[in-house]
């Protein structure tokens, strides 16, 4: 059984289009996070929620936009992708929100915006 | 201002020898290191850790060191084997914010 899972794993989209990425995870966490790896290889924290309650908010353009429907979903919708959105997208759970929780990382899901 | 830093892009190391993984810091706030580790197409996954009241802490090949003064931790893996060819990314946290800070990974490559 898949821990942490996204939805696509794969996404090629145009400029301009709207999209969501999907997250569930299966450990009974209480944490969700949404982190960004781009072409420079650095993961970058964008979101992360906590019982279903916004506790990270990055500097992230408000294109993006997190939901969290219930503990073990959270989701991410980018409007008006641009090119520079293309990256590759983890979702990642701990069981709360302090260190020293570790986080478990979903396998990612690859956005190429053309 | 990246406050982890892994200055290393790339390591080849025989296999059955050290490999030796390094990670500065700049935030002395940093109190929990973790080191991960990642496939291609796959999600990083949980190493070891090391809490900042400990220097050592060691799980079967894996040892993680921290040294404070220096803001500088390093993984070891003894014997290296070629199954541990990855990419491994180390961060850091501080319990007031939350946020894991990773560094740009060190890509390690075992030739058997």
């Amino acid at each position: 059984d898949t821990a942490v899972s996204q939805t696509p794993k794969y996404l090629v989209t145009q400029m301009g289009n709207d999209k969501s990425i999907k997250c569930e995870q299966n450990l009974g966490h209480d944490t969700m996070y949404w982190y960004k790896q781009d072409s420079k290889k650095f993961l970058k924290i964008m979101f992360s929620y906590n019982n279903k309650e916004l506790i990270i908010n990055e500097t992230v353009p408000n294109r993006f936009s997190p939901k969290s429907p219930d503990k073990a979903h959270l989701n991410l919708h980018i409007n008006s992708l641009e090119l520079g959105d293309s990256a590759v997208y983890f979702c990642a759970s701990s069981q709360g929100p302090s260190s020293p929780d570790t986080q478990y990382f979903g396998p990612g899901t690859r956005l190429t915006v053309l | 201002d990246q406050q982890v830093k892994q200055n290393s892009p790339s390591l080849s190391v025989q296999e059955g020898r050290i490999s030796i993984l390094n990670c500065d810091y700049t935030n002395s706030m940093f109190d929990y290191f973790l080191w991960y580790k990642k496939y291609p197409a796959e999600g990083p996954t949980f190493l070891i850790s090391i809490s900042s009241i400990k220097d050592k802490n060691e799980d079967g090949r894996f040892t993680v060191f921290l040294n404070k003064s220096a803001k500088h931790l390093s993984l070891h893996i003894v014997p290296s084997q070629p199954g541990d060819s990855a990419v491994y990314f180390c961060a850091a946290s501080d319990k007031g914010t939350y946020k894991y800070i990773f560094g740009t990974g060190t890509r390690l490559k075992v030739l058997a």
